[in-house]
């Protein structure tokens, strides 16, 4: 089964780190784009940061750029995001989604991990 | 990069057809077929229904369809059913710096 699963989040002090895990199975997890995707509570879906197949080519938002980074480890079938400098706007369910194949566009999700930056 | 705009609620009896909407600008909708659409329960993770404007994955019901006319795309549901009351997202490649923007989401309720 094609799957994604996030872990990493929890509460955390404005000014504070978090780093975000995604675990991938069931699929080639190598030769996709990954990104992260969330959504603050009660409002909608927000792209975050993408990343290529290699790790050669990196996206972020112009919300979290210089304070976020995303990055993956192929061997171990997984996608990470280092979340720095946190502000209470970054509190949200953060997703890790796949890229469609030779496309654009998410055509797997996972669960989502819940990150509350708080004092 | 701004938010698509989608009306915030559409509303049909069930075996009705209701359109959403989702317009943009000519340096996302209007300017790649690469439109995908979303449905998302409460408290579950978004789900793909349409990519590249009209296309269907494997497995989602052919009552989901997509078109694009310049820069507003749309989703239609035809035959409505209670299952399909849902917040509903558009997305689109852009030619800005990141290549992603979604919808401002709309709400589709069941009556």
């Amino acid at each position: 089964e094609v799957q994604l699963l996030e872990s990493g989040g929890g509460l955390v002090q404005p000014g504070g780190s978090l780093r975000l895990s995604c675990a991938a199975s069931g699929f080639t997890f190598s030769i996709y784009s990954m990104n992260w995707v969330r959504q603050a509570p009660g409002t909608g879906l927000e792209w975050v940061s993408y990343i290529s197949s290699s790790s050669s080519t990196i996206y972020y938002a112009d919300s979290v750029k210089g304070r976020f980074t995303i990055s993956r480890d192929n061997a171990k079938n997984s996608l990470y995001l280092q979340m720095n400098s946190l502000r209470a706007e970054d509190t949200a369910v953060y997703y890790c989604a796949r890229d469609i194949t030779r496309s654009y566009g998410m055509d797997v999700w996972g669960q989502g991990t819940t990150v509350t930056v708080s004092s | 990069q701004s938010a698509l705009t989608q009306p915030a609620s559409v509303s049909g009896s069930p075996g009705q057809s209701i359109t959403i909407s989702c317009t943009g600008t000519s340096s996302d909708v209007g300017g790649y077929n690469y439109v995908s659409w979303y449905q998302q329960h409460p408290g579950k993770a978004p789900k793909l229904m349409i990519y590249d404007v009209s296309n269907r994955p494997s497995g989602v019901s052919n009552r989901f369809s997509g078109s694009k006319s310049a820069n507003t795309a749309s989703l239609t549901i035809s035959g409505l059913q209670a299952e399909d009351e849902a917040d509903y997202y558009c997305s689109s490649y852009t030619s800005s710096t990141t290549p992603y923007v979604f919808g401002t989401g709309t709400k589709v309720t069941v009556l």
